[in-house]
This record gives structure tokens, sequence and C-alpha cells, in this order.
């Protein structure tokens, strides 16, 4: 099956300061969303992005699917920034099957 | 308004038991999913539902029987629980279609503890 990775798995930074979150993927997908786990555990989707590039405020994220990678950016990070995001692919469009990668857990300091 | 509810939030229980979790949602969506989070964080799939149609059973052992009434609800019926079936459980829905966002909105999560 289709393998997800992504790195750093955890990052420590300050508040203020930007940060990329990658994700690597072993085969050409037709899905791809960005998520973030809070820590009160809530799943909250950021991206659909299975290629190019959106921005939502202070979050942004670019696939570049003939590479197989996406990057998401976060900038000017705050301490409500804190918590584990996922990346997760789908190969075949709709087949319904979202395979995650193991997540990189972002620490924001104050 | 909550997009995808589930209940119980908690469920903690002996080993033996048997123990339902129940997800709605109210996007209109045709898929629902159920997914299990382990204790390392990592998501996998369990099931998916389109339609009431069971579309994929990703391997889980048939003490794991999820059930779909109508497209709105999908519940998971956990038989002879077992220490390994600690987890938070997750349900999702999406709108699956040519020409769609398969965009996935997950609910709350059940912290099952099995003791």
């Amino acid at each position: 099956g289709i393998q997800v990775e992504q790195s750093p798995p955890d990052l420590i930074l300050q508040e203020g300061a930007n940060s990329t979150l990658r994700c690597n993927f072993s085969d050409s997908v037709n899905n791809l969303q960005w998520f973030h786990q809070n820590p009160w555990g809530q799943l909250i989707n950021l991206f659909y992005i299975p290629s190019g590039t959106k921005q939502n405020g202070r979050l942004s994220a670019t696939t570049v699917a003939t590479e197989r990678y996406s990057l998401l950016y976060i900038s000017s990070s705050q301490t409500t920034d804190s918590g584990v995001y996922f990346c997760a692919v789908e190969r075949d469009q709709g087949a319904q099957k979202l395979v995650f990668g193991q997540g990189t857990r972002l620490t924001i300091n104050p | 308004d909550t997009a995808v509810s589930q209940t119980p939030k908690y469920l903690v229980t002996q080993m033996g038991n048997d123990k339902s979790i129940k997800c709605e949602q109210n996007l209109g969506h045709d898929t629902m999913y159920w997914y299990k989070q382990d204790s390392k964080k990592f998501l996998k799939i369990m099931f998916s539902y389109n339609n009431k149609e069971l579309i994929i059973n990703e391997t889980v052992p048939n003490r794991f029987s999820p059930k779909s009434p109508d497209k709105a609800h999908l519940n998971l019926h956990i038989n002879s629980l077992e220490l390994g079936d600690s987890a938070v459980y997750f349900c999702a829905s999406s709108q699956v279609g040519a020409g769609r966002q398969d965009t996935q909105y997950f609910g709350p999560g059940t912290r099952l503890t099995v003791l």
C-alpha cells in the first residue's frame, strides 16, 4: 500500500516563529489532506490539496504531486497552533480510504 | 450545530464486555467512516460506508461490527472487548463523487479503555 512519511516528528518553537512541515508519499495520489489534532484531541481539517497551493490566514500548503510531497507552512506561530499535524492521502479518487502519516507534533512555547 | 457527533465521549469497561459507539452527521454526506487512533497517535481506517453499504473493511477482527441504519448514522459495536482495543475511535464523514472534494470531517472521538 501507499506509504506516507512526515517530518520532522517533533518541532518545538517560540511564539512568532515560522515553520514548515513536510509530507512525502510513495505513489501518485488523487486526494491529500492536512489535519490538525489539537491538545484536546479534536481533528480539524486544514486543507484539501491534492495539487497546487492554498492559503488560509497564517497557514498555507503546497503539494507538488509529480514529486510526491506536500508542505504545510505556519507563519507567526501562536500557542494555539500546538498539537499534532497529520497528512493523509488517498491513491484512487473515490476509494474512500485515507492513509495517514505518523504526524508532526508541534509545540509552540510562549 | 455539531457536524459529526459521537457518543459516548469516554467509555471504560471490563475485558470480555460488549459495547457500542454511536455516530451521527448532519452534513448530508453519503459516506461515513470509523478510524482507530492508538496510543502512539497513529490513525488507521477501519470501515467506510457509502449510502448504508459497506465499502471498506480493513481486516478488522469480526468482533467489530459496524451498522448503518441510514446514511446519517454509523454505529460501531464491539464484542468480547480485549485490552488491545483500548484506543480513541473517530467517526468521520465526507461527500464522495466526481468533481467533489472528498474532505473528511471528524467527530470528537470516543476514548475506549478496556480494563
